[in-house]
């Protein structure tokens, strides 16, 4: 059971690259989660997902789309990078209705040049 | 307002001591409260919830405070290895989320 694992671990763009991140879960969760980390900023929600083929935009969606077409797995995506989008983004899951204990992936460090 | 707030710190505690800090949050609707725990450059993990009641988990002791809209955590005897940034999250927009705060950073010396 490898709980939430995201791929890749570190990337490095140019500015107007695109790129996809991946997130799977193998604990059948409903919902999952993309969440930016930034010094100072604390953790904020990108966009989430209550089941499979629904999503829905969190605190800070612009520049980002996601999708999720099969229940376990959740991807985030970066059209036209920008130097604004470096961060660490991390992917949780949780099964409970309510958004309850949420389980982190390991994140995704990300520099946009 | 910010939706979760908590003084960043840093906490310097010394090893043995008690610790204890605050978070508080504007949502009177919010339903659900936890704290988790994040070491430097992993993911934040849970460590506990947070029951109207209060609750106890060891050394660790979490408090809800509805009328002030405040979450405590409080910690006992404190070792090397709790030093590490806690976030509290509370449940938001319908209960589908959670919101985090900044963390509180908690640095252990010995």
């Amino acid at each position: 059971n490898a709980g939430v694992t995201q791929t890749p671990k570190f990337r490095v763009l140019k500015t107007g690259q695109s790129m996809t991140l991946l997130c799977a879960q193998d604990m059948n969760h409903e919902y999952m989660y993309w969440y930016r980390q930034d010094p100072g900023m604390g953790l904020r929600l990108i966009h989430y997902s209550v089941g499979e083929g629904t999503t829905a935009k969190g605190e800070v969606p612009d520049g980002y789309n996601v999708s999720r077409l099969k229940k376990q797995n959740f991807l985030l995506g970066l059209e036209s990078a920008a130097p604004s989008q470096t961060s660490v983004y991390f992917c949780a899951s949780s099964f409970l209705q309510g958004a309850r204990e949420q389980y982190f992936g390991p994140g995704t460090r990300l520099t946009v040049t | 307002r910010k939706e979760v707030e908590q003084d960043p710190g840093p906490f310097n505690v010394p090893e043995g001591a008690t610790v204890a800090f605050n978070c508080t949050y504007s949502n009177s609707a919010s339903q659900s409260f936890f704290w988790y725990r994040q070491d430097c450059r992993k993911e934040p993990k849970l460590l506990m919830s947070v029951y109207s009641s209060g609750n106890e988990d060891g050394r660790f002791t979490a408090q809800l405070n509805r009328a002030s809209q405040y979450i405590s955590l409080l910690i006992r005897d404190s070792k090397l290895s709790d030093s590490a940034t806690y976030l509290c999250a509370v449940t938001s927009y319908g209960n589908n989320r959670l919101a985090f705060g900044k963390g509180n950073q908690v640095v252990v010396i010995p």
